[in-house]
């Protein structure tokens, strides 16, 4: 079967950084994406990593290890809008059929 | 605002009611998903379409049914749902299926 893990809940506050880990055991593996979403929304796309190594984009970078099945979204500077929750997402060996964790809600706190 | 729409935002249907959930990409995009999602919970996938034929059906009930008229449009026909059906209806698409997905806006449904 797919496994996706995620921690349940992260607390932290503004301006701070805020690591979100993902490990993930999947038949197959197409690449790793991270999704922002905030309550009563849709997903919105952070990133993708295909890989390994570290992938930056502003405030957010995230972290592939294949051979570690192990991911992580690096938030920076943190603010009250960044409270929602984070979702890893695998592309295993069938393409577009993606397996979610069950999320991350994260709280920044002023 | 995302690039992919989905009509109507918010629908409230009996038991007995026919509707259908529209969405409309016009990125280019040659792959095409329905996702169902519950409160605090992941999205499902349902349907994914790529090149406009249904390429994946994750053994959702027959009173969900899907269509994809052409590349930039994707239906979700609706009949005899069950209150259970109740939920975040989301459309995705995506370059193609190895690509990132993005999500519309989502069409809330409740099942009186």
């Amino acid at each position: 079967g797919q496994n996706i893990d995620q921690p349940t809940e992260m607390t932290a506050t503004e301006g701070a950084i805020v690591q979100i880990n993902c490990t993930y055991q999947t038949s197959g593996f197409n690449g790793l994406f991270w999704y922002q979403q905030h309550a009563g929304e849709a997903p919105t796309f952070l990133s993708y990593n295909v890989l390994d190594g570290l992938e930056e984009k502003g405030r957010f970078s995230s972290f592939l290890s294949r051979s570690k099945g192990y991911s992580y979204l690096l938030l920076k500077e943190l603010q009250m809008k960044d409270s929602a929750s984070y979702l890893c997402a695998v592309l295993g060996s069938t393409l577009g059929r993606l397996y979610f964790g069950r999320g991350t809600q994260l709280t920044v706190w002023p | 605002d995302t690039e992919v729409t989905q009509t109507p935002k918010h629908l409230v249907m009996g038991m007995t009611n026919k509707k259908s959930l529209k969405c409309e990409q016009h990125m280019g995009h040659r792959a095409m998903y329905w996702y169902k999602q519950k409160a605090k919970k992941p999205p499902e996938l349902m349907f994914v379409y790529s090149y406009e034929k249904l390429s994946i059906n994750e053994s959702v009930p027959s009173r969900f049914s899907p269509e994809c008229p052409n590349s930039s449009l994707l239906n979700l026909h609706l009949h005899a749902l069950q209150p259970e059906d109740s939920a975040l209806y989301l459309c995705a698409s995506s370059r193609d299926r190895n690509q990132p997905q993005h999500f519309g806006d989502g069409t809330r449904l409740s099942i009186l």
